[in-house]
């Protein structure tokens, strides 16, 4: 178990860019979450998949946000067009697809995001 | 909605003292709830959980936490904290009964220990 790892783990970019985020969840977890830190703030949910089906967004996921789980394996997280809004903590977890463990989730790093 | 509160933003111990960290939810049936630890920079780890069962759960790190229904509250405790346990407290509440598993979080307790 070599645990949820997240890349890169700093961005920095000029409002109007394009990012896109990483994550690699712990191997045999079926369902992925992404999450959105800001400052002095918990973790808001953004969207989830299980396997690589995305089960749910949250409004907080504006259209300029794209996530995918391609094979139902590492994830993406893209934002496109930049605004410094945008600026946070970006963390990914997973967790096993077995109902009692629903809500267990291991997290990752985070990305930190700097739009300036 | 379910909601997570917690009332404390700061709060300063000596080394050695006993901790409370409060925690307050909303949410019309039985909560998982959970505990996350976050170091400066770092993702969460989880300190504790309760889904059902024994009211007063065990953690990682000397940690425990009481769940009680009538309160509606999930404070954790150490009985003496150490240094290495300055960090920012995390509470939050799953929703056991829907499929997504996502969960709500408080707004975060940060903890500062004084030597």
């Amino acid at each position: 178990d070599t645990g949820v790892s997240q890349d890169p783990r700093h961005k920095i970019t000029k409002r109007g860019q394009n990012v896109t985020f990483r994550c690699d969840p712990i191997s045999e977890h079926n369902r992925l979450y992404w999450y959105r830190q800001t400052l002095g703030q918990g973790p808001e949910f953004l969207t989830y998949f299980q396997n690589e089906a995305q089960l749910e967004k949250s409004r907080l996921l504006s259209d300029r946000f794209s996530a995918e789980r391609p094979k139902g394996s590492f994830s993406t997280l893209e934002i496109q067009r930049t605004e410094q809004g945008d600026s946070a903590m970006y963390l990914c977890a997973s967790s096993p697809g077995r109902p009692s463990s629903y809500n267990e989730q291991f997290f990752g790093p985070g990305t930190r995001l700097t739009v300036l | 909605a379910q909601s997570v509160t917690q009332p404390d933003i700061h709060i300063t111990v000596s080394e050695g003292a006993s901790l409370e960290l409060r925690c307050n939810y909303s949410y019309g049936a039985t909560p998982y709830l959970f505990w996350y630890v976050q170091s400066p920079g770092q993702g969460l780890q989880l300190l504790l959980k309760y889904f059902s069962g024994d009211t007063l759960v065990q953690g990682i790190k000397g940690f425990e936490a009481e769940f009680k229904r009538s309160q509606s509250s999930f404070n954790l405790r150490k009985p003496s904290v150490h240094w290495s346990d300055a960090a920012e407290y995390f509470c939050a509440v799953g929703d056991g009964s829907s499929n997504t598993g996502k969960l709500i979080f408080g707004q975060g307790t940060t903890l500062q220990v004084k030597p």
